[in-house]
């Protein structure tokens, strides 16, 4: 079955800066891959996503790449924000099986 | 905006009992989700459920585990008799349709305590 790794497990960065999150996944049939912002006590809240047919995906300060040779794909959050402070989660699956397989989240923490 | 509700919050329950969470997916959505996220760890699939019979489980949703659409707003998930590791935040997700777009929206989940 897909297995997704995900890193850094904890980000600190200064407010105004960037912050990258990677995720790698295993099985090439793969071909959606959400990701998803956990605030404490809230459910995952899907902020944005990328298909298998597209490298990259920009929605405003949020930036999502895929690289499906090396099978990864990452998050960019540019001029980053205290209320961007969450848990952040990637996904995969296949549009076929559609149980989402999560990797295991990035505590990111911005500074004031 | 259309949500994911869920209820309880939070279900304390003693180990062995039945428990029966509740989801009220987001209303012309057809594909419903259960996951489930142990304290400090990675969210788990653990079923799908499409015109009403489950279409995907994972190793995880064993016999102890049902899932029902009673009504035509209702999802649950029952556990027959709960273990101590079932203790977990359970999330139900809800998306719109087939094909290629797979847009899961998550409810707040209901944190289960078993004692």
């Amino acid at each position: 079955g897909e297995n997704v790794e995900q890193h850094p497990s904890t980000l600190s960065v200064q407010e105004g800066d960037s912050a990258v999150i990677k995720c790698t996944y295993s099985d090439s049939a793969s071909n959606y891959f959400p990701w998803y912002k956990q605030e404490l006590g809230k459910g995952p809240q899907l902020i944005i996503d990328i298909r298998s047919n597209v490298g990259e995906k920009k929605d405003q300060r949020i930036a999502v790449t895929l690289n499906k040779t090396a099978k990864h794909f990452s998050l960019h959050i540019t001029e980053t924000q205290p209320e961007d402070s969450a848990v952040y989660f990637c996904a995969a699956t296949d549009t076929g099986r559609r149980a989402l397989t999560f990797g295991s989240g990035t505590r990111l923490q911005v500074q004031p | 905006e259309p949500e994911v509700t869920q209820t309880p919050s939070h279900q304390v329950t003693q180990m062995g009992q039945e428990v029966i969470l509740r989801c009220v997916p987001i209303s012309n959505h057809l594909y419903f989700y259960w996951y489930r996220q142990i304290l400090g760890q990675k969210v788990e699939f653990l079923v799908s459920f499409y015109n009403n019979e489950i279409s995907e489980k994972s190793e995880i949703f064993d016999d102890q585990f049902s899932v029902e659409r009673p009504d035509g707003s209702n999802f649950t998930l029952k556990i027959r008799s709960t273990k101590l590791e079932d203790s977990a935040m359970y999330f139900c997700a809800s998306s719109a349709s087939s094909g290629v777009t797979n847009e899961q929206f998550f409810g707040p989940g209901t944190r289960l305590t078993v004692l």
